[in-house]
């Protein structure tokens, strides 16, 4: 199985910086990594699909690069609305989903 | 405006079996693969299956494989998540999920709450 961490688990920022989260796999997957945001008692919401296409409706200050192993999501300038839980997800060849254990944006 | 509605959580004694139900409007739901993933209280997201849009495959996370069984019922826009020999572990939230082959989840349910506590 491939295993899937987050870093930092958590991250204090101020608005207005730049926020950067990392997902590293296992082992080498393909571009199929997407990135959520859940705030508190709420379901996730989609942020970024295929590493790096925004979902509709999302800010375009969320970001996703990456290739292999090494994945990232950015913020370009933290908002108030941003504070909440990021997860990184990807997809294996065996029809399994892992989700990242998440990166917790707080208030600085 | 699309929904989808999970219904059947609650607090049921470990060993028991419990039926979680998904219903889906306003959106083509037979075109599409479900999913269920769980949260434990303040933990992160897990996956527990998918079932494709005609229910012809089905695939489990290890954590659930031979306890729990996805079905789905496109003449009714239903899933559902059938949860035998429940452990204290499987206390969670348990969300109906959306799949869109080349985005991943987009579509999120609101959640149902499932205790197992004697």
């Amino acid at each position: 199985d491939i295993r899937v961490t987050q870093s930092p688990s958590t991250l204090s920022a101020s608005i207005g910086d730049r926020v950067t989260i990392t997902c590293r796999a296992s082992q080498r997957i393909s571009s199929w990594l997407a990135w959520y945001q859940q705030k508190p008692g709420k379901a996730p919401k989609l942020l970024v699909y295929q590493t790096s296409s925004l979902e509709a409706g999302v800010p375009s200050r969320f970001s996703g690069s990456g290739s292999g192993t090494e994945f990232t999501l950015t913020i370009s300038s933290l908002q108030p609305d941003d504070f909440a839980t990021y997860y990184c997800q990807l997809y294996d060849s065996f029809s399994t989903w892992t989700f990242g254990p998440g990166t917790q944006v707080e208030i600085k | 405006q699309e929904q989808l509605v999970e219904s059947g959580g609650g607090v049921v004694q470990p060993g028991r079996s419990l039926r979680l139900s998904c219903t889906a409007s306003e959106f083509s739901f037979s075109s599409y693969a479900m999913h269920w993933v769980r949260q434990a209280p303040g933990r992160g997201l897990e996956w527990l299956a998918l079932i494709w849009y005609d229910g012809t495959k089905r695939h489990y996370a290890d954590s659930v494989r031979g306890r729990f069984t996805i079905s789905r019922d496109n003449s009714k826009n239903t899933l559902f998540l059938q949860m035998n020999t429940l452990r204290v572990e499987d206390t969670a939230v348990y969300y109906c999920v959306r799949e869109v082959g080349s985005k991943g989840f987009d579509f999120w349910g609101q959640g149902t709450l499932v205790t197992v506590s004697s």
